[in-house]
Formats: C-alpha cells, structure tokens, sequence
C-alpha cells in the first residue's frame, strides 16, 4: 500500500521553462510534507517542505504548493537548469510519528539546453 | 565539516554471512535512521534511533539488527535472514523537528 505516490517516473524540461513535480498522498494522518534531491550515488538532500496549515512554501526557485482537500502537493522549478537534473522524492510525515518519513517512488527530472 | 560518513561504500557479501555497514556522524543529532532504496522503489525504513542505548523498529527490519551505543554511531547488521539484501542502504540522522539528513549510501551486493 502506497502511501506516498508520484506518478510519474520521469520529466523532461527545457532550461529555463518551469518544471512541475507531482506528488499524492493517501494518509489523512499526514501533515508535514518534504522534497528531497538526489544525484546518482548520493544520498538524497533537504530541498524544501511544507507543513499542512500552509498551502505555499517557496526558496529561491522552488515553491512547493499543497492542495489538502485533493491529497496532492507539487513543486515548481522556476526557472530549470541543468544542475537541476536528478530524482526528486517526496516525503510526508504525522504530527504524532515524525520519525516515519514515507517516501514515493521519486521523478527523475532532465533539464536539457 | 558536519555530516554523515556511511562506510563502505560498495560492499560484497557471500551468501549465508552477516555484513555491517558503518554510519557515523558528527552533527550532534540525536535520532539516527537506516533505510533501503530498491529500483524504482522509494526509501523504506528499517530501523531508527531516537536516543542512545534505544531504538525501535522500522517497516522492514525482519533480517537485520542495530546497535546505538554512541550517539555518534548506528551500525547496521544485515543478517543471513534477510532473504534479498542486495540493495542501497541509507543512513540519516536529524536535530528534534528538523528535517533528515542523509549520508552516500552503501550499495550492498551478494556474490
């Protein structure tokens, strides 16, 4: 039972154009919400999170939007570059159990000239 | 320089033998993590720490032990009851409320 889910398994962007990562939940319980980046043979890092009583968080070019009533949140990568390309996953936690970090299965984004 | 040193950092294991992977870090954090990455799968939770000389299980820990006895340390066993252990194993540790940092993994293979 997926808890987390990201759809799609890979994006392709131009440099420059905005990149829109998508993210649902399944667990009413949760109510913190994460992205973390991760390059090949690394371990993921902090990108940017959201708690539920706001539905905007943005730093620098990411802004991370959260739709409660539809279970879904996305991050914005405005404008994408190159640097940008690697697998983004999606985190989500309760108030009650913050060590049980659940991931998705990540989006691989491209960022190409 | 602050963060976490998982070793090694590819490590081979012949079937039928136990195997520890090495986490240690130097942020003074208090609650330490392990996961696992499959392909196209998420991370999962093994085991994690929230204090010394404590830990508790995570959603797949059948197959593997910890030990927390140094805040600085969370050692990961994988034991011959783990039935499929290749995989890439993660470690993290994070302050109260704040977000997990994680360190380069150990890809684990089976020979």
């Amino acid at each position: 039972d997926q808890q987390v889910k990201q759809n799609s398994p890979s994006l392709s962007v131009q440099e420059g154009r905005i990149s829109i990562l998508n993210c649902d939940y399944t667990n009413s319980m949760f109510d913190y919400f994460l992205w973390y980046k991760k390059y090949p043979a690394e371990g993921p890092t902090f990108l940017i999170s959201i708690s539920s009583i706001k539905d905007k968080n943005e730093d620098g070019r990411f802004t991370v939007f959260l739709n409660k009533s539809a279970k879904h949140l996305s991050l914005h990568i405005v404008p994408s570059q190159p640097g940008d390309s690697a697998v983004y996953f999606c985190a989500a936690h309760s108030r009650r159990n913050t060590d049980k970090l659940i991931f998705g299965t990540g989006t691989r984004l491209q960022v190409f000239p | 320089d602050g963060g976490i040193t998982q070793s090694p950092k590819y490590l081979f294991r012949k079937e039928g033998q136990n195997v520890t992977l090495s986490c240690e870090q130097n942020l003074n954090h208090d609650a330490m993590y392990w996961y696992r990455q499959d392909p196209g799968q998420g991370l999962r939770l093994i085991y994690y720490s929230q204090i010394v000389n404590d830990f508790q299980k995570g959603d797949i820990a059948e197959g593997y032990s910890v030990s927390r006895e140094k805040k600085e340390s969370f050692p990961l066993t994988v034991t011959s009851a783990q039935k499929n252990p290749t995989a890439f194993y993660l470690c993290a540790s994070s302050a109260r409320v704040q977000p997990q940092h994680f360190g380069d993994g150990t890809r684990l293979s089976i020979l």
